[in-house]
């Protein structure tokens, strides 16, 4: 089985500073994991995604996320939040025939 | 990256009729779609999985009568919500799973998302 944990539904940040939103997963085998993000009444849009070649991910707009497989951890960082980053952001694990999200985080840019 | 093209974006109906809303995989062939439904304020709830020429496998929970769910060939999968009523007003998701062969093996793509509102 698998599944991922967003720790926080909720964090704020003042504008120009770091942003770290947190995700553990459980799986029996290597995942693939993703993190997307979701501003107010759009799609999904891929921020970007971990499939077992570099544990640092680069994603757009400045995120990026690092896979620790011995904490079972796949945060999302960026050095220095804009107001544009203010959304919902989930971690999203794959199999080939499942997809399971995370319960999603909302992040608050403060100007 | 892979495009995945969702069809309307928005909707409004009476109550009592039938959606149809369209996914579909513009530039590579969708060996698997996925229809999520969010409802307000919350996460994405998987409703179903379809593969390409067989019958949608519902996730516990979803009336498969109430949502029909067509995947008649790799790049297009149909969600129809039949006699629909106000409680059936979301955001309803799809993404589709890119086949081993081509470019993005594996890989999954979203829709930009349909809601739809009953009146």
């Amino acid at each position: 089985a698998q599944s991922v944990t967003q720790l926080d539904s909720h964090v704020s940040v003042s504008e120009g500073t770091p942003v770290l939103l947190r995700c553990n997963y459980s799986s029996s085998y290597s995942p693939s994991l993703f993190w997307y993000v979701q501003h107010p009444n759009k799609g999904l849009q891929l921020l970007l995604k971990y499939t077992s070649a570099a544990t640092l991910v680069k994603g757009i707009n400045g995120f990026e996320a690092e896979f620790k497989k011995s904490e079972t951890s796949f945060h999302l960082t960026k050095p220095s939040a804009h107001m544009s980053d203010a959304a919902e952001y989930f971690c999203v694990t794959a199999g080939y025939q499942k997809v399971t999200f995370g319960t999603g985080t909302k992040l608050q840019v403060i100007p | 990256g892979a495009v995945v093209s969702q069809h309307p974006s928005w909707v409004i109906c009476k109550s009592g009729t039938s959606v149809k809303i369209e996914c579909r995989s513009l530039d590579f062939q969708a060996t698997t779609m996925f229809w999520y439904r969010q409802f307000p304020k919350q996460s994405l709830m998987l409703m179903a999985t379809s593969n390409e020429g067989s019958k949608a496998t519902y996730e516990q929970g979803v009336e498969k009568d109430k949502f029909l769910i067509n995947h008649a060939s790799l790049t297009l999968s149909t969600l129809t919500v039949t006699s629909a009523h106000p409680e059936d007003s979301s955001f309803y998701i799809c993404s589709a799973r890119v086949g081993l062969r081509g470019p993005h093996p594996g890989e999954l793509f979203f829709g930009e998302g349909s809601r739809l509102t009953v009146l």
